[in-house]
């Protein structure tokens, strides 16, 4: 089982304001995905990073996979009341489920 | 409908009992997955059915879990003689196919399960 570590466990925050949660791990992966998940409903994926030091921009969200290909980053510019939510990294191999960590928890205040 | 669909949304028990969780997945989905989320935890792997291919059992955390697949459509997620421990939010997962690259997860909303 290849673990992923997610940090910080939670974040508190004012709107307006930018932040950076992090996933990592000591395997590699041949992809890593985030999910956001709001209170009451199941999963919902933000984006699939596949190449080593990719950068995806979604919005206000800016993800980035590690060169290495063992851990990734989610930065938020300009946080939103409505960015709230669990925060999941998942990463695994073609053929093999999905492992997830446990999630950063994120609240952004008015 | 489009989506995952899992019932019951909620499930109160007593320990002991034996519960049935279903799960029909997106239409044309050869992939399903479930996972437990104990509360404000992140997600953990039960078991991964993938068309006909032998099931990937090894999250399941005792003999009392398990779980069938019709085919590559309607899933059931059974557990035996639940215990407290067992009480968590049961969701279930689908997906066009093994390669995880190019094929996102679809949750459902998922089963609450609550054992007195």
């Amino acid at each position: 089982t290849q673990l992923l570590e997610q940090s910080p466990q939670f974040l508190s925050i004012q709107e307006g304001e930018n932040l950076t949660v992090y996933c990592n791990s000591s395997s590699v992966f041949s992809s890593l995905q985030w999910y956001r998940q709001e209170p009451g409903e199941g999963p919902v994926l933000l984006v699939t990073v596949v190449t080593g030091g990719e950068v995806k921009k979604l919005k206000r969200l800016t993800f980035q996979f590690g060169d290495a290909r063992k851990d990734s980053s989610l930065h938020i510019t300009a946080a939103q009341p409505g960015d709230t939510g669990l925060y999941l990294c998942a990463g695994g191999e073609s053929g093999y489920a999905l492992n997830f960590g446990k999630g950063t928890s994120l609240l952004v205040t008015p | 409908g489009a989506g995952v669909s899992q019932s019951p949304s909620n499930k109160v028990t007593e320990k002991g009992k034996d519960v049935e969780l279903r799960c029909d997945p997106i239409s044309g989905h050869t992939a399903l997955y479930w996972y437990r989320q104990r509360l404000g935890q992140g997600l953990e792997f039960l078991i991964y059915f993938q068309g006909n291919s032998a099931p990937d059992k090894s999250g399941l955390p005792s003999d009392r879990f398990s779980a069938e697949r019709t085919g590559e459509s309607v899933s059931t997620l059974t557990i035996q003689r639940t215990q407290q421990e067992d009480s968590a939010v049961y969701l279930c997962a689908s997906s066009p196919g093994a390669r995880i690259m190019t094929g996102e997860l679809f949750f459902g909303e998922g089963s609450r399960l609550t054992v007195l």
